[in-house]
């Protein structure tokens, strides 16, 4: 059974770096040609919105907006892919969750970002 | 960043049907697959309906999916008091190329 589990700092300055690492369990990365590895954040009280993907072999694609502060990166072999986000500002604050597609169908657990100082 | 319009809540009796329409355009659900997810309260999201009407493993035939033109739709028969959840529509973007979702409805079970 395929698990994703995310880590990171809950607590974030304005102005610094969000990182989150989201570790996959249950199968390989390198081996999922046909998937790809995705972020979604949700503030809180609001919907979904998605961060951006990345391949097994490293390709990327983000939400316009966020494209200039965001980078998502693969480690096959930690089995990982992680997530920054530069320059925060409280609208930055979401639940950020970690999810394999297409189609959408394991996801993590979700973990709280704030940014506050 | 929600492109996909949906409408806030509905509601219905146990037992009885709802359906959630997700209303978008040519760029995103007119030329796109629509995926469909449940949160539960304090949840993380979970797929119910992809490439517009398939189920994943496990998932009930309660809930149905379907698609024409620019709008999709979610159904929910037998409605149970533990269906009651935020359902979001979801669908790839040419214009934006980006995933987008549904503003978000609330299913309450009267």
């Amino acid at each position: 059974q395929l698990q994703l589990q995310e880590s990171g700092p809950g607590l974030v300055k304005p102005s610094e770096t969000l990182s989150l690492t989201c570790a996959v369990s249950g199968a390989s990365i390198s081996s999922s040609s046909g998937y790809y590895w995705g972020w979604i954040r949700q503030p809180p009280g609001k919907g979904l919105e998605w961060v951006g993907s990345i391949s097994h072999s490293g390709s990327t694609y983000y939400y316009p907006s966020l494209k200039s502060r965001v980078t998502i990166s693969v480690d096959t072999s930690q089995n990982q892919f992680s997530l920054e986000v530069k320059y925060v500002t409280a609208a930055d604050t979401a639940v950020y969750y970690c999810a394999r597609h297409d189609p959408w169908d394991y996801w993590s657990q979700g973990t709280l970002v704030t940014v506050s100082s | 960043q929600s492109v996909l319009t949906q409408p806030p809540s509905v509601s219905a009796a146990a037992g009885q049907k709802v359906t959630i329409s997700c209303s978008g355009s040519g760029s995103n659900i007119g030329n796109n697959y629509v995926s469909w997810f449940q949160q539960l309260p304090g949840t993380a999201p979970k797929l119910l309906i992809y490439e517009n009407n398939k189920r994943p493993s496990g998932i009930p035939d309660r809930f149905s999916g379907s698609k024409s033109g620019t709008s999709a739709t979610l159904g929910i028969a037998g409605l149970q008091t533990g269906d009651e959840a935020d359902y979001y529509c979801g669908a790839w973007d040419n214009s934006l190329s980006a995933h987008v979702f549904g503003t978000g409805t609330e299913v309450t079970v009267l």
